[in-house]
């Protein structure tokens, strides 16, 4: 089975501070991705990668940056934490080719105070 | 504008009482189209992947339909382990590749 591993489940930190996110899977995926979920907006993604040192903005990047430097590990940074980055964030993975499914893992519950 | 919409986005059940999760969306050449349950505090969790119209997968009391347009999740006779949000996710073209965009899901509760 297909396992996305994400450093913390819980974290609390304060605004300003730069805070890193971590994200390994074990599959060998190309592709990699971060999502923010929120009550009542769903998953909306934040960045991608569809290979080492490679990343795309997806629908709201503004705040974040992200950096994959080996193929199974994808970082997603919060620059300055503002209070509305408190969210839930998850990490997926998945292959390229086909319509291949993403994998998750079980998210980091992130607030800022 | 919302390229998947999921309806409803609540739907409280008796156990027993079958029904239907409905996902619209709007790509034309569709690569992919996903059905995912995500129970509260865990990532979302793989169930099926259709293709074309007219195709169904099943798997225990879960049938999902495709057509042009829109997919179904039926819940056949639902047992409160049910329970969870169900969340529907497309692929659509983004530059050289396709990236899975998701509706905003439909939470089912389903009622001893």
């Amino acid at each position: 089975d297909v396992k996305v591993t994400q450093s913390s489940r819980y974290l609390v930190k304060r605004t300003g501070e730069k805070v890193f996110l971590e994200c390994v899977q074990d599959m060998d995926h190309e592709n990699m991705f971060w999502y923010r979920q929120d009550p009542g907006l769903g998953l909306r993604l934040i960045y991608f990668s569809y290979d080492v040192k490679m990343k795309e903005k997806g629908d709201i990047p503004e705040g974040y940056s992200v950096s994959r430097e080996k193929k199974e590990r994808f970082s997603l940074i919060l620059e300055s934490a503002s209070t509305n980055q408190t969210s839930m964030y998850l990490c997926a993975s998945r292959p390229t080719g086909g319509g291949q499914p993403q994998h998750f893992g079980d998210g980091t519950r992130l607030s800022i105070l | 504008e919302d390229q998947v919409t999921q309806s409803p986005e609540a739907l409280r059940l008796q156990e027993g009482e079958s029904s239907s999760l409905n996902c619209s969306y709007t790509v034309s050449g569709l690569r992919g189209l996903f059905w995912y349950r995500q129970d509260p505090g865990k990532g979302p969790e793989f169930l099926f992947t259709l293709y074309s119209a007219g195709e169904e997968k099943e798997k225990e009391r879960l049938k999902a339909t495709l057509t042009k347009k829109e997919s179904f999740l039926h819940i056949t006779a639902p047992k409160p382990e049910d329970s969870a949000t169900y969340l529907c996710a497309v692929l659509f073209p983004s530059g050289g590749s396709y990236i899975p965009t998701f509706g905003r899901g439909t939470s089912l509760i389903v009622h001893p």
